[in-house]
C-alpha cells in the first residue's frame, strides 16, 4: 500500500474553506486516492474519491497533483458539523487502511 | 442514509464471558467488515467477508471470529472475553468487492468494555 502522511490537525473558521492536504509520493498507477470522515464516536463516512482527474460532489472536491503525489480534500464553506477527523487512504479498490488521519477544528 | 445496524451499542461484560456483536445491513451488500478501534487511535480492519459462506481475516490479528450464514448478517463473537478485548467495533458493508466506487457504509458501533 502506498503510505500516505497527513497533518495531525488544523483549525478552520467556521465559513471559510477548509484544505485538507495529503501526501502520498510512492502511489502506483493503479491506486485510488479515497478520503473518508468520522465524526466522534461515529462510524466513518466516505466523502470521495479519484484517480487521476479532480473531482467534486455535494460535500468535497478532490485535487490531485498532475504527478499524483500529493492531493487536497477542500471543504467549500466548512461548518461546526465539519469536525472531524479526515483520512486520506490511497489503495486498489478493496480493503480499506485507515491511518491517523487530520483532526479538523471548525471554529466558530 | 445508510441501513446498516449494530446491536448492542454498549456491552459491559465480566471476563470469561461468550459474547456475540450483532451486525446487519438491508442494502444487499455482498462485501461486509469489521473494524477495531480503540479511543482517539486507528481504526483496524479485523474480519471481512465477500459473500455468504466467505470469512477472511484483516490487517490485524483478532480472537474474535466471524460467520456468513446470510447475506444481511454478519455477526462477530468473542468465545471468552478478556479486558484486552475492551474497544469499539465497528461494522461495515460495501456495494461492490473491487469497484473504484469501493464506498463503505459503516453502522453506529459497539462499544465494549470487558471488566
Amino acid at each position: 500500500d502506498a503510505k500516505t502522511t497527513q497533518p495531525t490537525s488544523m483549525d478552520c473558521a467556521e465559513g471559510r474553506a477548509a484544505n485538507l492536504p495529503c501526501n502520498h509520493s510512492t502511489i502506483s498507477g493503479n491506486e485510488y486516492v479515497y478520503w473518508y470522515r468520522q465524526i466522534h464516536s461515529q462510524g466513518p463516512q466516505y466523502i470521495i474519491h479519484g484517480l487521476k482527474n479532480n473531482e467534486t460532489n455535494e460535500m468535497a472536491s478532490l485535487i490531485i497533483t498532475e504527478d499524483r503525489k500529493s492531493s487536497t480534500l477542500i471543504l467549500p464553506h466548512a461548518t461546526l458539523r465539519d469536525t472531524a477527523v479526515y483520512y486520506c487512504i490511497v489503495r486498489i479498490p478493496g480493503e480499506l487502511t485507515f491511518g491517523q488521519g487530520t483532526i479538523l477544528t471548525v471554529h466558530p | 442514509e445508510a441501513d446498516i445496524y449494530q446491536t448492542p451499542r454498549y456491552l459491559v461484560i465480566g471476563t470469561g464471558k461468550k459474547i456475540t456483536l450483532e451486525c446487519s445491513q438491508t442494502m444487499g451488500h455482498d462485501k461486509m467488515y469489521w473494524y477495531q478501534q480503540d479511543p482517539g487511535m486507528e481504526l483496524h480492519l479485523i474480519h471481512y467477508s465477500y459473500g455468504v459462506n466467505s470469512t477472511e481475516k484483516g490487517d490485524l490479528s483478532s480472537e474474535s471470529t466471524v460467520s456468513r450464514i446470510r447475506t444481511e448478517h454478519f455477526p462477530l463473537t468473542l468465545e471468552s472475553a478478556r479486558p484486552s478485548h475492551t474497544s469499539q467495533y465497528l461494522c461495515a458493508s460495501s456495494v461492490v468487492a473491487y469497484s473504484s466506487y469501493n464506498e463503505q457504509f459503516f453502522g453506529p458501533g459497539t462499544r465494549l468494555t470487558v471488566l
